[in-house]
């Protein structure tokens, strides 16, 4: 497996702009998480989704950010409009389960870094 | 309020001694804890484990310590090495699924 593939791996835009950023889980894991990197707060959980279907987005910062997981394969986080302040690194992860049992853990993607000017 | 706590941002240590990683807890209720290591430009990677009925877990060169009653964690890396330079992550896992400290960025100093 390819692991998981985050796009676009780098995104500058201007204030105000659309940003999508996507996100391949890996292939049987049946939960997608959104998180995103910042020197402020670290590693912090946006949303996450069991089955395609958002089970927790109270990590989402405003109204703004909006996330979608059409099937079991993709996934979007959306911005819009963006402001400088959303600037950070946006990590996907999957994982067998919520890591509510055993010891599995999430798997990361290399993250899409974005930058807001 | 953030549930876990790594207050050191950076850490610097010599090639060849021991490095110490802290991490504190707030949530009695976490019961599993992981450390993930992360270089630049690429995504968080799991590094090691421990369940909240251990109080150590050995792997190679890492060593987790946990003490409960201090809701307390702490990475031993020994002995460090070059490749030991990047940022460390502790996540605690409860109800709401993992939840991360900001890290700290360790530097393995020739």
């Amino acid at each position: 497996d390819a692991g998981v593939i985050q796009s676009p791996r780098h995104e500058v835009t201007e204030m105000g702009q659309e940003v999508t950023l996507r996100c391949k889980p890996i292939s049987g894991h049946d939960y997608l998480f959104w998180y995103r990197q910042t020197m402020m707060r670290g590693l912090e959980l946006l949303i996450y989704f069991n089955n395609n279907v958002p089970i927790d987005d109270s990590g989402m910062p405003e109204d703004r950010f909006s996330a979608k997981m059409p099937n079991a394969s993709f996934s979007t986080l959306k911005i819009q409009p963006s402001e400088p302040r959303d600037s950070a690194v946006y990590f996907c992860a999957s994982s067998p389960d919520r890591g509510l049992s055993g010891a599995n853990v999430l798997t990361f993607g290399a993250g899409s870094r974005l930058t807001v000017l | 309020d953030q549930q876990v706590k790594q207050n050191s941002p950076s850490l610097s240590v010599q090639e060849g001694r021991i490095s110490i990683l802290n991490c504190d807890y707030t949530n009695s209720m976490f019961d599993y804890f992981l450390w993930y290591k992360k270089y630049p430009a690429e995504g968080p990677t799991f590094l090691i484990s421990i369940s909240s009925i251990k109080d150590k877990n050995e792997d190679g060169r890492f060593t987790v310590f946990l003490n409960k009653s201090a809701k307390h964690l702490s990475l031993h890396i020994v002995p460090s090495q070059p490749g030991d330079s990047a940022v460390y992550f502790c996540g605690s896992r409860g109800a709401d699924g993992l939840t991360f400290g900001k890290g700290t960025h360790l530097i393995i100093q020739p």
